[in-house]
């Protein structure tokens, strides 16, 4: 079936640190896909998306690129901050059914 | 400011007992779902919407009902409270125009307690 499968956390990084966050799917189809990110106490926030393969999502520093032929969509940044620390989730779009799969999170810890 | 309402934010209950968690949308969103969100888990979905006066199951929807009156509004109910219900819960929801490929609006979620 559909899935999402996120590396297990917490990742600790000391500031100004190169991020990635490793995310792979399995899908039947062509599915969008997403990067969340939850802040302590609060809700999940859309932090970027992609639509179809080769497609580069970004915002606030973050990349991902769709890549079909090795089913990833793996987050990243060049200089991350002590404001980024949060449980970031990787989640696949399925156009079927209108539901969102998602990965288990990767809580990031960034350390002054 | 718009978006998605929970209430309550906190709550406490004894097994047995039943409530309801409230979600509330002011975006015209037809789309509208609940989860739970449990350590090391992720989210799972327990029930969505596709619009009003239409609801199905989710992954997880034992112990769950849900109802859809209105564009607006998408209550999730708990029958029977059980331990096992203890869980951060939240509400999301997004337009129909998934051609645009919108991600969903998350509410600030519900953290529910049962002893």
């Amino acid at each position: 079936g559909d899935s999402v499968t996120q590396m297990e956390g917490p990742v600790t990084l000391s500031e100004e640190a190169f991020l990635t966050i490793n995310c792979t799917y399995t899908a039947t189809g062509y599915p969008s896909l997403f990067w969340y990110v939850q802040y302590p106490g609060e809700g999940l926030q859309l932090l970027l998306k992609a639509t179809k393969a080769d497609d580069k999502g970004s915002n606030k520093g973050f990349e991902a690129t769709y890549r079909k032929e090795t089913t990833s969509f793996h987050l990243e940044k060049g200089s991350v901050q002590v404001s980024d620390s949060a449980v970031y989730f990787c989640a696949l779009g399925l156009h079927s059914n209108y539901q969102l799969i998602w990965g288990a999170g990767t809580k990031l810890i960034i350390k002054p | 400011n718009a978006g998605v309402t929970q209430t309550p934010k906190f709550q406490v209950l004894k097994t047995g007992q039943s409530m309801t968690l409230q979600c509330a949308q002011d975006m015209n969103h037809e789309y509208m779902s609940w989860y739970r969100q449990d350590p090391g888990m992720g989210l799972r979905l327990i029930h969505y919407s596709v619009g009003a006066g239409i609801t199905d199951q989710g992954e997880v929807p034992n112990g769950y009902n849900v109802s859809r009156s209105t564009t607006e509004d998408f209550p999730l109910r708990l029958l029977s409270a059980a331990p096992s219900q203890t869980s951060v819960y939240f509400c999301a929801s997004r337009p129909r125009d998934y051609a645009n490929n919108y991600g969903y609006t998350f509410g600030s979620g519900t953290r529910l307690t049962v002893v």
